[in-house]
């Protein structure tokens, strides 16, 4: 039962372009929702996360925004940059708890 | 400052063996967790310690899998009996409290042959 599902498995845009990337979740519990990015051969790094009780968080190139009703979030990277070439993971957590339940990445490419 | 350390980067073994795997988390980080990713999935959590106690252990896939923290620092996973399903990355993360931004080390990539 995947309860943290990103159904695009790649995504390609050009340099200076908007990236979104989507994320569903099907377990209401969840109330925190972080997203990392990971480079080949290196572990996930935290990159945003935003509770259940905003709807936007912003900081610098990256915004994610959480909709309760249709558990769903996005995370925006504007402007794309070469650099952010790489794994994005949606991943989601109890406040109360601890583990984290991640979805299966998106692979953003950024062509220069 | 130093961020979470795994050894070894690589291991291979054969199907059966003992194999111990090795973290470092952050210093004054009290809240350590490991992870398993399989090829083309997101990280799955094994198990989680508050201090030296497993405080969530309900990830561990079989008794074939244990994790200790003695110190409440180091940590150390330890798979008897490998098998070949066991192949994957195996990712520590450390926390400063539970509730708090999880960061994660670089992995240790397992094979079993």
């Amino acid at each position: 039962d995947q309860q943290v599902k990103q159904n695009s498995p790649s995504l390609s845009v050009q340099e200076g372009r908007i990236s979104i990337l989507n994320c569903d979740y099907t377990n209401s519990m969840f109330d925190y929702f972080l997203w990392y990015k990971k480079y080949p051969a290196e572990g996930p790094t935290f990159l945003i996360s935003i509770s259940s009780i905003k709807d936007k968080n912003e900081d610098g190139r990256f915004t994610v925004f959480l909709n309760k009703s249709a558990k769903h979030l996005s995370l925006h990277i504007v402007p794309s940059q070469p650099g952010d070439s790489a794994v994005y993971f949606c991943a989601a957590k109890k406040s109360s708890g601890d583990k984290l339940t991640f979805g299966t990445g998106t692979r953003l490419a950024v062509r220069p | 400052g130093a961020g979470v350390s795994q050894t070894p980067s690589n291991k291979v073994t054969e199907k059966g063996k003992y194999v111990e795997l090795r973290c470092d988390p952050i210093s004054g980080h009290t809240a350590l967790y490991w992870y398993r990713q399989s090829l083309g999935q997101g990280p799955e959590f094994l198990i989680y310690f508050q201090g030296t106690g497993a405080a969530d252990d309900s990830g561990l896939p079989n008794d074939r899998f244990f994790a200790v923290r003695p110190e409440g620092s180091v940590s150390t996973l330890k798979i008897q009996r490998t098998e070949r399903g066991d192949s994957a990355v195996y990712l520590c993360a450390s926390s400063l409290l539970r509730t708090d931004t999880q960061y994660f080390g670089p992995g240790t990539r397992l094979t079993v042959l």
